[in-house]
């Protein structure tokens, strides 16, 4: 079946750098992708949005980027702070029922 | 205050209980949802109610049944708890169009004894 895979389950950084978390998609028929961020004990935090008429986003602090060609997903984050830490998923909306399919995670650790 | 409120956050029961959580939001949302997050952090779509009516019904085992009282509420029963049904279960809720993002609750933590 279509699956969404993050290339790293998990990024260390140091506090004050820029950090970028990647995500591979393998349904062609995803139009609607999102990144979430999920810290410890909580439920997943909505942080930006993209649709496939778009190659880039930006929100605070936050640029999606997205890649359609080789069905690629970025999320960078400018200036990481300690706040970021994290886990960060990315979903696609090709489900069966177009509903959101999430990729595994990757743990992003800022370090001071 | 809270957009998407679950309870209970901890839920510790033994194995062939029949347990619930359930779920609220006050968002004015059509679409509600739960999830089950397994240790590995795997968040994988169990139910969508849309309008009080199924529209997504996984793999789920039957044990587990989903209740919708209103758009606002999404409740969830399960029968015969397992071992392996120890998981965070997550609700979550969007407007009618699914090109928009999900608000999750914060999970409630089953632990299977």
């Amino acid at each position: 079946g279509e699956s969404v895979g993050l290339h790293l389950p998990t990024l260390s950084v140091q506090e004050g750098d820029n950090s970028i978390i990647n995500c591979a998609y393998s349904n062609s028929a995803s139009d609607y992708f999102i990144w979430y961020k999920q810290e410890s004990g909580k439920g997943p935090q909505f942080i930006i949005d993209i649709r496939s008429n778009m190659d880039k986003r930006q929100g605070q602090r936050v640029t999606v980027l997205l890649n359609k060609t080789v069905k690629h997903l970025s999320l960078q984050i400018a200036a990481t702070q300690p706040g970021d830490s994290a886990v960060y998923f990315c979903a696609e909306n090709g489900g069966s029922a177009r509903q959101l399919t999430f990729g595994s995670g990757t743990q992003l650790t800022v370090l001071p | 205050d809270t957009a998407v409120s679950q309870t209970p956050k901890y839920l510790v029961t033994q194995m062939g209980n029949d347990k619930s959580i359930k779920c609220e939001q006050n968002l004015g949302h059509d679409t509600m949802y739960w999830y089950k997050q397994d240790s590995k952090k795997f968040l994988k779509i169990m139910f969508s109610y849309n309008n009080k009516e199924l529209i997504i019904n996984e793999t789920v085992p039957n044990r587990f049944s989903p209740k919708s009282p209103d758009k606002a509420h999404l409740n969830l029963h399960i029968n015969s708890l397992e071992l392996g049904d120890s998981a965070v279960y997550f609700c979550a809720s969007s407007p009618s169009n699914r090109e928009q993002p999900q608000h999750f609750g914060d999970g409630t933590r089953l632990s299977i004894l």
